[in-house]
């Protein structure tokens, strides 16, 4: 079963930082580009960051360019997105999600992690 | 980024037809046949209901279908259900620099 598994979130101050987790399983993790998604509270869903199946490739939503970064480990099956100068607007749920065959539609996507910037 | 546009709202009767609509511009939904949209329940993660303007995935119902013209894509639910009632969001490819965006969601309610 495609299984994506995202953990990190919590609380964290205005300024702080924080690192998401996205643990795949049961595909070839090395061969898929991925992304990932937020959802503020009571709202719609907003693209935030993507990464080629290599890595080589990254794009960011400039609402959080230069202060989030994403990253994989193809060995670990993991994804990553290190979050810097966190704001009260970054709060929302996180989601990692796969792009399908290379093309730009996500599927599956993981149960979310939430993360709340508040001091 | 300016998310696509979409209505708040819409709602149906059980067995009745729906159509979301999905307005962006010629920088995104007009210039590729790359929108996606999505279903999400409360609480619960989003769904891949229709690819590439109107493939579905295996697995959904042929109750969902969708269309573009011009700027603005659509999503069609015939034969509404309950557990049709969730959220609906619609997303685009737009280009090397904006790259992806979502439309602001749409909540169905079934009567």
């Amino acid at each position: 079963e495609v299984q994506l598994v995202e953990s990190g979130g919590g609380l964290v101050q205005p300024g702080g930082s924080l690192r998401l987790s996205c643990a795949a399983s049961g595909f070839t993790f090395s061969s898929y580009e991925m992304n990932w998604v937020r959802q503020a509270p009571g709202k719609g869903l907003e693209w935030v960051s993507y990464i080629s199946s290599s890595g080589s490739t990254i794009y960011y939503a400039d609402s959080v360019k230069g202060r989030f970064t994403i990253s994989r480990d193809n060995a670990k099956n993991s994804l990553y997105l290190q979050m810097n100068s966190l704001r009260a607007e970054d709060t929302a749920v996180y989601y990692c999600a796969r792009d399908v065959a290379a093309a730009p539609w996500f599927d599956p996507w993981g149960q979310g992690t939430l993360v709340t910037v508040s001091s | 980024q300016s998310a696509l546009t979409q209505p708040a709202s819409v709602s149906g009767s059980p067995g009745q037809s729906i159509t979301i609509s999905c307005t962006g511009t010629s920088s995104d939904v007009g210039s590729y046949n790359l929108v996606s949209w999505y279903q999400q329940h409360p609480g619960k993660a989003p769904k891949l209901m229709i690819y590439e303007v109107s493939k579905r995935p295996s697995g959904v119902s042929n109750r969902f279908s969708g269309s573009k013209s011009g700027n603005t894509a659509s999503l069609t639910i015939s034969g509404l259900q309950a557990e049709d009632e969730a959220d609906y969001y619609c997303c685009s490819y737009a280009g090397s620099s904006t790259f992806r965006v979502f439309g602001g969601g749409t909540k169905l309610t079934v009567l």
